[in-house]
């Protein structure tokens, strides 16, 4: 059974204070590593999908990694405007697991 | 282009009660799943449709949960005889092409609340 946990469940950082988010999964045959973000009231928003280990994707502040057991997702200088919910999610065969989400407050 | 539709955004019914909530994918899109998120948890998924068929089933809770999708586009996703624990938020999300790792683009949800 294919497995994610994110961590930290939460985080609260200072506009430009850079950090990091986890994703550890367990997955027989990994077809790709999926990053969204999800506003309040809606939908997740699509992010990144990373392959295989040692693949690197970045978008505006935001750099997503990829290694055998896990991924992270940096986040430099944070604005106010990336809070949000940050879910990760795992494809071994036809649907994604998810895990519970990071919910990361950035604060002026 | 037009992202994932859903409608209706909130519903509000009684136990015990049939609803339907309906799915318009992004045009040109042949997969199509349902997830459900419930406060505090992870998205769950029900069902996944390749086409009008169904190959995956799986995740459906109950029988009293059903899904269909017609000419290769809507889909109305059904619960009888609702309970209080089916109050959720349902996601439908579609896919491009047979690519199993092709993302999956979300509409904004049906907020469902069983009274």
């Amino acid at each position: 059974e294919d497995q994610v946990t994110q961590s930290p469940e939460a985080l609260r950082l200072q506009e430009g204070e850079s950090s990091s988010l986890n994703c550890s999964y367990t997955v027989s045959g990994l077809r790709g590593l999926f990053w969204y973000r999800q506003d309040p009231g809606k939908g997740p928003e699509f992010l990144f999908t990373l392959y295989s280990a040692g693949e690197e994707k970045e978008k505006e502040r935001l750099k997503a990694t990829l290694t055998k057991k896990e991924s992270f997702l940096h986040i430099t200088a944070p604005k106010p405007e990336d809070s949000a919910t940050y879910l990760c999610a795992v494809q071994g065969g036809s649907t994604l697991t998810f895990g519970k989400g990071t919910m990361l407050l950035v604060s002026p | 282009g037009a992202g994932v539709s859903q409608s209706p955004s909130n519903k509000v019914t009684e136990k015990g009660k049939d609803v339907e909530l309906r799915c318009d994918p992004i045009s040109g899109h042949t997969a199509l799943y349902w997830y459900r998120q419930s406060l505090g948890q992870g998205l769950e998924f029900l069902i996944y449709f390749q086409g009008n068929s169904a190959p995956d089933k799986s995740g459906l809770p109950s029988d009293r949960f059903s899904a269909e999708r017609t000419g290769g586009s809507v889909s109305t996703l059904t619960i009888q005889r609702t309970q209080q624990e089916d109050s959720a938020v349902y996601l439908c999300a579609s896919s491009s092409g047979a690519d199993y790792n092709q993302p999956q683009h979300f509409g904004d949800g049906t907020r469902l609340s069983i009274l």
